[in-house]
């Protein structure tokens, strides 16, 4: 089925850096969502967003549902070593579309 | 806790055998939904419960795989006749109804190693 396009792949950064990270569609989506996978467990959603041009925050987390609808992006500040996992998005429609994921790694 | 819970955890299997991979959703919830994940891979979409009606097998890579939810809750996903590709995890989910702006919750999966 249609996958978004999450980018990047992959990141390694420091401990204390902040992390950026997007999805794009082609098609207009009504909802956004964002989820972590750490290892051996399944994604636990971490942030929803229903409307365009919507900010939210979770804590150090905070996701934008872009003014499109066609993109979102997450932001982490002041990584910490216990946010390494896989972060999917996932865009909704009529259906339920997840990105590829971004692996990130925290160094410390 | 009141989360959806996947049974069992992990499955070793060898070539050829059936296995059954059971899901419990989050009470109340209508919309069910299986995923395949291979090793660092993303989520491939499978099958989709909603309510009584119908279910979307459109994800579903052979004619040996099928699901069933009985009662409108517990689901089972069946693979006949496994062969090594079928190694995954197998993730169930489930949100409040099927439309698009319900987030869907996630139990931790199946681990399957067919052998």
């Amino acid at each position: 089925g249609q996958q978004l396009n999450q980018s990047p792949q992959s990141m390694f950064i420091q401990e204390g850096e902040d992390v950026s990270m997007n999805c794009t569609s082609s098609s207009i989506f009504n909802t956004w969502l964002w989820y972590k996978q750490d290892p051996g467990e399944g994604p636990v959603l971490l942030i929803a967003l229903y409307k365009a041009g919507e900010l939210t925050s979770n804590g150090r987390l905070t996701a934008q549902f872009g003014i499109t609808r066609k993109d979102s992006f997450l932001n982490i500040s002041a990584s910490i070593p216990s946010d390494v996992g896989i972060y999917f998005c996932a865009g909704t429609g009529n259906q339920f579309y997840f990105g590829t994921g971004t692996s990130l790694t925290v160094i410390p | 806790g009141a989360g959806v819970s996947q049974s069992p955890s992990n499955k070793v299997t060898e070539k050829g055998k059936d296995v059954e991979l059971r899901c419990d959703p989050i009470s109340g919830h209508t919309a069910l939904y299986w995923y395949r994940q291979s090793l660092g891979q993303g989520l491939e979409f499978l099958i989709y419960f909603q309510g009584n009606s119908a279910p979307d097998k459109s994800g579903l890579p052979s004619d040996r795989f099928s699901a069933e939810r009985t009662g409108g809750s517990v689901s089972t996903l069946t693979i006949q006749r496994t062969q090594q590709e079928d190694s995954a995890v197998y993730l169930c989910a489930s949100s409040l109804w099927g439309e698009g702006n319900q987030p869907q919750h996630f139990g931790d999966g199946t681990r399957l190693s067919i052998l």
